[in-house]
């Protein structure tokens, strides 16, 4: 059963507009959530994080959102470039002593491409 | 600095071979890990070690043996290949499992 789901796989954007990409997921032992940006040919790396003690994370034109009641994050890009075109994953990190101590777990992705 | 290093880059097995994926870094990280990327699936955990001498299985971990007698090592070893492993396998390192994780560049995987 996936744990950490991304339900859209893919969105287009114009350029200069918001990109609002969404994750959920199901377990509540999941205290820390990260996103993760892949290019073609190449491994993913890190974007931005958040705790569950926080709401909100903000790193220049990144902005993640969390949502514990209803289990839900979502990253904007604000304002999306042709060059954020790439594959994003959101991850969750469960929390000491749970059964996902020590893993990272990823959703399946969406593809986002902006637009010129 | 090379970072998280992945041999090789491309492989085609024939059903039933074994191989080991190699993974090196060089970061001084305790924590490293293996991922597999499907269509449609994202990134799946396979193995992961918290450290030399400790390993654990991930979501994904039947046909796969790791080993960690060194910090900078994590090798992925396939005992008898099948084409469900066909794959792009990913090895990560970090300094620990809620810290970001930093990939190496993948090997793509064809199993015949």
């Amino acid at each position: 059963d996936q744990q950490v789901k991304q339900n859209s796989p893919s969105l287009s954007v114009q350029e200069g507009r918001i990109s609002i990409l969404n994750c959920d997921y199901t377990n509540s032992m999941f205290d820390y959530f990260l996103w993760y940006k892949k290019y073609p040919a190449e491994g993913p790396t890190f974007l931005i994080s958040i705790s569950s003690i926080k709401d909100k994370n903000e790193d220049g034109r990144f902005t993640v959102f969390l949502n514990k009641s209803a289990k839900h994050l979502s990253l904007h890009i604000v304002p999306s470039q042709p060059g954020d075109s790439a594959v994003y994953f959101c991850a969750a990190s469960g929390e000491w002593g749970s059964s996902n101590t020590g893993k990272l777990i990823f959703g399946q992705g969406t593809t986002l491409q902006v637009k010129p | 600095n090379a970072g998280v290093t992945q041999t090789p880059k491309f492989q085609v097995l024939k059903t039933g071979q074994s191989m080991t994926l190699q993974c090196a870094q060089d970061m001084n990280h305790e924590y490293m890990s293996w991922y597999r990327q499907d269509p449609g699936m994202g990134l799946r955990l396979i193995h992961y070690s918290v450290g030399a001498g400790i390993t654990d299985q991930g979501e994904v971990p039947n046909g796969y043996n790791v080993s960690r007698s060194t910090t900078e090592d994590f090798p992925l070893r396939l005992l008898s290949a099948a084409p469900s492993q066909t794959s792009v396998y990913f090895c990560a390192s970090s300094y620990g499992s809620r810290e970001k994780l930093f990939f190496g560049s993948g090997t793509q995987l064809s199993v015949l």
